[in-house]
């Protein structure tokens, strides 16, 4: 059974600051995806990944898949309270999307 | 382009009662997906419909869950009876196609079980 970690589960950094959250997954797969959700409310994509090395930036965050170590990282540069949220990555499964446990980040002033 | 709608957003009930929760996808988008949300955890899916059809539901515990899509457009959850571990955020998604196609979430149904 495919397993899916995210660390840490709760992240809390200053306004200004860099920070790397990781995914790691048990068996192959080529797609990860990243999710945000806001309290209350529902998950929005962030990023899809397909392939190998594919790396995608949004503004001040940036996540990458490298599929032999099976581990994708989601890269947030300078700090602002609006990325406040819990972040999901989800791992393609035999064609459903396997979560992860989430990394809940709080963005202090 | 409007998203996916759930209703009702809220449901509380108590034990062993009935509930049944709506879904309606994006328009055009062939495959939809039940998750079922525990606080502080990720979403678990449930069954994954394309078109009419359940091409995985190993995860719905069939012995009180039912789901239907009834001409491939909107789907209905049904649990029966509940009980107090059932409580949680049940979430749609629809995508165009299966993946690789990023899903699109709805806004979920928290259900509370007394």
């Amino acid at each position: 059974e495919l397993k899916v970690e995210q660390n840490p589960l709760f992240l809390s950094m200053q306004e200004g600051k860099n920070y790397t959250i990781y995914c790691n997954y048990s068996t192959t797969s080529d797609r990860l995806y990243w999710y945000r959700q806001d309290p209350g409310k529902s998950l929005e994509s962030l990023f899809v990944l397909l392939s190998n090395g594919a790396v995608k930036q949004e503004g001040r965050l940036m996540a990458s898949l490298d599929t032999k170590a099976r581990l994708s990282t989601l890269h947030i540069t300078a700090a602002v309270h609006d990325l406040s949220a819990t972040y999901f990555c989800a791992v393609d499964d035999g064609g459903d999307m396997r979560f992860g446990a989430g990394t809940r980040l709080t963005v202090k002033p | 382009e409007a998203g996916v709608v759930q209703s009702p957003r809220y449901k509380i009930i108590e034990k062993k009662q009935p509930v049944a929760f709506w879904c309606n996808p994006i328009s055009g988008h062939n495959t939809l997906y039940w998750y079922r949300q525990n606080l502080g955890q990720g979403p678990e899916l449930l069954i994954r419909y394309e078109n009419e059809e359940a091409v995985d539901d190993s995860q719905l515990p069939k012995d009180r869950f039912s789901a239907e899509r009834l001409k491939g457009v909107d789907s209905t959850l049904k649990i029966q009876p509940a009980e107090l571990g059932d409580s949680a955020v049940y979430l749609c998604a629809s995508s165009l196609v299966g993946l690789p196609e990023t899903q699109y979430f709805g806004p979920g149904t928290r259900l509370l079980v007394l």
